[in-house]
């Protein structure tokens, strides 16, 4: 089945710094998407990405779908402690099958003030 | 209600008993979707119900995994005979018809002793 490489695991960052990971698969998604998690709560969706190429931001976040649709990246600037958490792609497979989404094992994102 | 709900929140079972999780998704969402997330992992998908439709199972990692949905609201879903490898978070999530991006409930911390 299709699966999702995210990367790196984790991050451990300084605050103000600028934050980048990203995703790709062997598979072709019709939607890309990333979510934050903090810990004892469910994802939540930051950004959501519908077309090969398209560049979205969402304040400081920066998401970008890869032409091949096969990944995409996530970009912070200026990082800072409430940023801390856990970040997750997810790819959703073309139309025609359940709208499952496929997520990645997650980035691990450590802010020091 | 505002928000996807899951009960309870932590549970706590003896190896071999049948545990029952509950969700109630959004008010309107016709789509739901339950994942576990065995500690530092990604999403796993289980199970998919749209509508009346046939419910999408391939997720399911054995005949002890279940699923209901009454209509467009509440899902339960049922582990039978608990394992200790069924330790995870059972996490549900809600969205609306062609809609992307779920909405995540807090979900269950099920916890086999």
């Amino acid at each position: 089945g299709q699966q999702l490489n995210q990367s790196p695991q984790s991050m451990f960052i300084q605050e103000g710094e600028d934050v980048s990971m990203n995703c790709t698969s062997s598979s072709i998604f019709n939607t890309w998407l990333w979510y934050k998690q903090d810990p004892g709560e469910g994802p939540v969706l930051l950004i959501a990405l519908y077309k090969a190429g398209e560049l979205t931001s969402n304040g400081r976040l920066t998401a970008q779908f890869g032409i091949t649709r096969k990944d995409s990246f996530l970009n912070i600037s200026a990082s800072i402690p409430s940023d801390v958490g856990i970040y997750f792609c997810a790819g959703q497979i073309p139309a025609g099958g359940s709208e499952k989404l496929v997520f990645g094992k997650g980035t691990k994102l450590t802010v020091n003030p | 209600g505002a928000g996807v709900s899951q009960s309870p929140s932590n549970k706590v079972t003896e190896k071999g008993k049948d545990v029952e999780l509950r969700c109630d998704p959004i008010s309107g969402h016709t789509a739901l979707y339950w994942y576990r997330q065995r500690l530092g992992q990604g999403l796993e998908f289980l199970i998919y119900f749209q509508g009346n439709s046939a419910p999408d199972k391939s997720g399911l990692p054995s005949d002890r995994f279940s699923a209901e949905r009454t209509g467009e609201s509440v899902s339960t879903l049922t582990i039978q005979r608990t394992q200790q490898e069924d330790s995870a978070v059972y996490l549900c999530a809600s969205s609306s018809r062609g809609g992307y991006g779920y909405t995540f409930g807090s979900g269950t911390r099920l916890t086999v002793v």
